[in-house]
C-alpha cells in the first residue's frame, strides 16, 4: 500500500520567514496529494491540494509544488505568521473515493 | 449543523470495556472515513464506507475494532475489550467528490 514520509517533524521559524515542509510517497497511481492543517484541539481542514496533471499550485502565501518523478511533493509558506503555528500534514490518494494515507505531520511554530 | 458532528467529544472507560463513537457526517457526502491519531503521531486510517460499495477495512488494528454505517449517513466506530493501546482521538471525515475530507472534532478516547 501507499506510504507516505513527511519532514521535518518539527519546525520553527521566525515571524515573517519562509517555512518549507517535504513529502514522499511511494506508489506511483497517486494523483491527488492534499496538504492539511490542524489546530490544537480541531480536526484537519484542507488548505491545498495539488492533483498529478499540475507541477504547482499557489494560493496567497501558500504554494505546493509536486515532483511526480522523485515521487515527493512539498509545502511552501511564505511571511509566516504567528497564526500559522499548527500542525500540518500532507496525504496522498488515487484519487476518487479511495483511502487517503497521511503522513505523520510536522508541527510548525512561528515566533513572534 | 453544517459540519462533521461526532459524540461523545470525550470518553473515559475501563480496561475491557466496549466503547461505542458516533460519527454524524456532512448531508449528501457518499463516503465516509475513520483514522486514529494517538499523542504525538500521524493520521491512521482505519476504514472508509463509499456509498453502497463493501467497506475499506484494512486499516483496522484488529478485531475488536468495528464499525458499520446505517443507511448510508450515520457511522458508529466500536471497539470491543478496549485496551489501554487503544487510547487516542478518534476523527472521522466525509469527503465530497472532489476528494477534500471534511473531519469532525474527534472523539478523544481514554482507557485507564
Amino acid at each position: 500500500g501507499e506510504n507516505v514520509e513527511q519532514h521535518p517533524s518539527t519546525l520553527s521559524v521566525q515571524e515573517g520567514d519562509s517555512a518549507v515542509i517535504k513529502c514522499t510517497y511511494s506508489d506511483s497511481a497517486s494523483n491527488y496529494f492534499p496538504w492539511y492543517k490542524q489546530e490544537l484541539g480541531k480536526g484537519p481542514q484542507l488548505i491545498i491540494d495539488i492533483r498529478s496533471n499540475v507541477g504547482e499550485k499557489k494560493d496567497q502565501r501558500i504554494a505546493v509544488t509536486l515532483n511526480k518523478t522523485a515521487k515527493h511533493f512539498s509545502l511552501h509558506i511564505t511571511e509566516t505568521q504567528p497564526e500559522d503555528s499548527a500542525v500540518y500534514f500532507c496525504a496522498a490518494s488515487k484519487g476518487g473515493y479511495q483511502k487517503v494515507t497521511f503522513g505523520i505531520g510536522t508541527k510548525l511554530q512561528v515566533i513572534p | 449543523g453544517a459540519g462533521v458532528s461526532q459524540s461523545p467529544s470525550n470518553k473515559v472507560t475501563e480496561k475491557g470495556k466496549d466503547v461505542e463513537l458516533r460519527c454524524d457526517p456532512i448531508s449528501g457526502h457518499t463516503a465516509l472515513y475513520w483514522y486514529r491519531q494517538s499523542l504525538g503521531q500521524g493520521l491512521e486510517f482505519l476504514i472508509y464506507f463509499q456509498g453502497n460499495s463493501a467497506p475499506d477495512k484494512s486499516g483496522l488494528p484488529s478485531d475488536r475494532f468495528s464499525a458499520e454505517r446505517t443507511g448510508g449517513s450515520v457511522s458508529t466506530l466500536t471497539i470491543q475489550r478496549t485496551q489501554q493501546e487503544d487510547s487516542a482521538v478518534y476523527l472521522c471525515a466525509s469527503r465530497t467528490d472532489t476528494g477534500e475530507l471534511f473531519f469532525g472534532e474527534g472523539s478523544r478516547l481514554t482507557v485507564l
